[in-house]
């Protein structure tokens, strides 16, 4: 049983929608990351939250700590969004390790 | 400031041989985290380390070590390569004093282990 569940695993949309992404966990946590990854592997980290909302330009991370979950909104989406968007949290109590989700894989189309 | 720097971006090698991967953290960071991401899945962690020595690690065999050196690079080692060692390995810097609530990813090795 993994730790960390994302859903969907894979997401196709119109360009200029509104799209989520969802995150629930199983552990306690001390941190939640989203992060984005291209092809080619690179990874880039999107956001850090322990506790309410982050926005940064058309993306908004949220997380409910009471109820282990988290989304991604993405507005008014675009092609150069397409890439995979990974959930990563940090476990209370397990020093500086991190569990990963499995990754949502987004494809927007124009 | 140059980020996370991994070397090489691309290895082929054949089952039983040894490879070694490398990373050099970002500018000021003293921990250095591996990971293993196999096609299709999350990241994996294999081992952390910091002040050259292994502080956590993960739930991967002995084949798996690694080394860090004075100035904060560090090396993954595996031997005995399997064909399921295939995967992307990501290193992953960060401050030790911050934890790894700011973790800087590098580009990446791909490993494919024929």
């Amino acid at each position: 049983k993994n730790e960390v569940e994302q859903s969907p695993q894979n997401l196709t949309a119109q360009e200029g929608e509104f799209i989520t992404i969802n995150c629930s966990y199983s552990v306690g946590i001390s941190a939640l990351h989203w992060l984005q990854q291209h092809p080619g592997g690179g990874i880039v980290s999107l956001f850090m939250l322990s506790s309410g909302k982050k926005k940064h330009g058309r993306l908004i991370a949220t997380i409910n700590i009471q109820e282990k979950h988290s989304s991604l909104h993405i507005t008014a989406s675009h092609p150069r969004d397409s890439a995979v968007y990974i959930c990563a949290v940090r476990p209370m109590n397990t020093g500086n390790q991190f569990y990963f989700g499995t990754g949502t894989s987004l494809t927007v189309i124009p | 400031d140059a980020g996370v720097t991994q070397s090489p971006t691309h290895l082929i090698k054949t089952r039983g041989q040894q490879v070694t991967l490398r990373c050099s953290p970002k500018s000021g960071h003293d921990t250095v985290s591996w990971y293993q991401q196999a096609l299709g899945q999350g990241p994996q962690f294999i081992f952390q380390y910091y002040e050259e020595e292994e502080r956590q690690r993960g739930n991967f065999p002995d084949r798996f070590s690694g080394h860090q050196f004075p100035n904060y690079s560090s090396e993954l080692n595996v031997n005995a390569l399997l064909l399921g060692d295939s995967a992307l390995y990501l290193c992953a810097s960060s401050l030790f004093e911050t934890g790894a609530r700011e973790q800087y990813f590098g580009p990446g090795t791909r490993l494919t282990v024929t």
